[in-house]
């Protein structure tokens, strides 16, 4: 099973309103990621758990927050968004070499 | 210049081609080599994996790493209406160290 679940799969909020991303996976993968996806354009990394220790933050805005609540589960907190902010969000685990990737939560901030 | 330098097309074919889609790279460091595939508005799917240099194949799927060159391809035979995607070619330097990807690829294949 290489499969990563995320929830919500559409999400629309106002520039006001906090909302969380989900993120879920069962295959033991130790590494965890969130990515931004702007249309046309490859992901971008965005934050990396290791062990469920932050390890990578890539100079992303602070409106932007994560938690990694256990070895299964990553959270993306969002709050006071602003309208570039939408795009497919993409979570991803890692065992030692291959990534996989979950289908994405697609954001639209009013 | 980018680490990773890939076409992003689009490439048109006709069902049944044979499909090649490369990806040029700068820093020789990198060893291990990943394909994805993504269908419109859906997450991106590991479709090939390579560590080093060397051919590797899965179906009607081939993806060929020459570090030497620095250039990886993955070859796709018999091509189907459904293998139309964007392709992606991924590529890091240590295990569990950052992804980088190329710009992606949007294939069609017309039947």
């Amino acid at each position: 099973d290489t499969e990563v679940t995320q929830t919500p799969k559409h999400l629309v909020m106002g520039m006001t309103n906090k909302k969380s991303l989900k993120c879920e996976q069962h295959m033991g993968h130790r590494a965890m990621y969130w990515y931004k996806q702007k249309a046309k354009k490859p992901p971008e990394l965005m934050f990396v758990y290791s062990y469920e220790k932050l390890s990578i933050n890539e100079s992303v805005p602070s409106r932007f927050s994560p938690e990694c609540p256990n070895s299964s589960l990553l959270n993306l907190h969002l709050h006071a968004l602003q309208p570039e902010d939408s795009a497919l969000y993409l979570c991803a685990s890692s065992r030692a070499d291959e990534q996989f990737f979950g289908p994405g939560t697609r954001l639209t901030v009013l | 210049q980018k680490e990773v330098e890939q076409d992003p097309g689009p490439l048109s074919v006709p069902e049944g081609a044979i499909v090649s889609l490369n990806c040029t790279y700068s820093n020789s460091a990198f060893q291990y080599f990943m394909w994805y595939r993504q269908y419109s508005r859906k997450g991106p799917e590991l479709l090939m994996y390579t560590y080093s240099s060397g051919n590797k194949e899965d179906g009607r799927f081939t993806a060929q790493v020459d570090k030497s060159s620095k250039y990886i391809s993955l070859f796709i035979r018999d091509s189907q209406p459904s293998d139309s995607a964007t392709y992606l070619c991924a590529m890091r330097r240590t295990v569990g160290g950052k992804l980088i990807f190329g710009q992606g690829t949007e294939l069609s294949v017309k039947p």
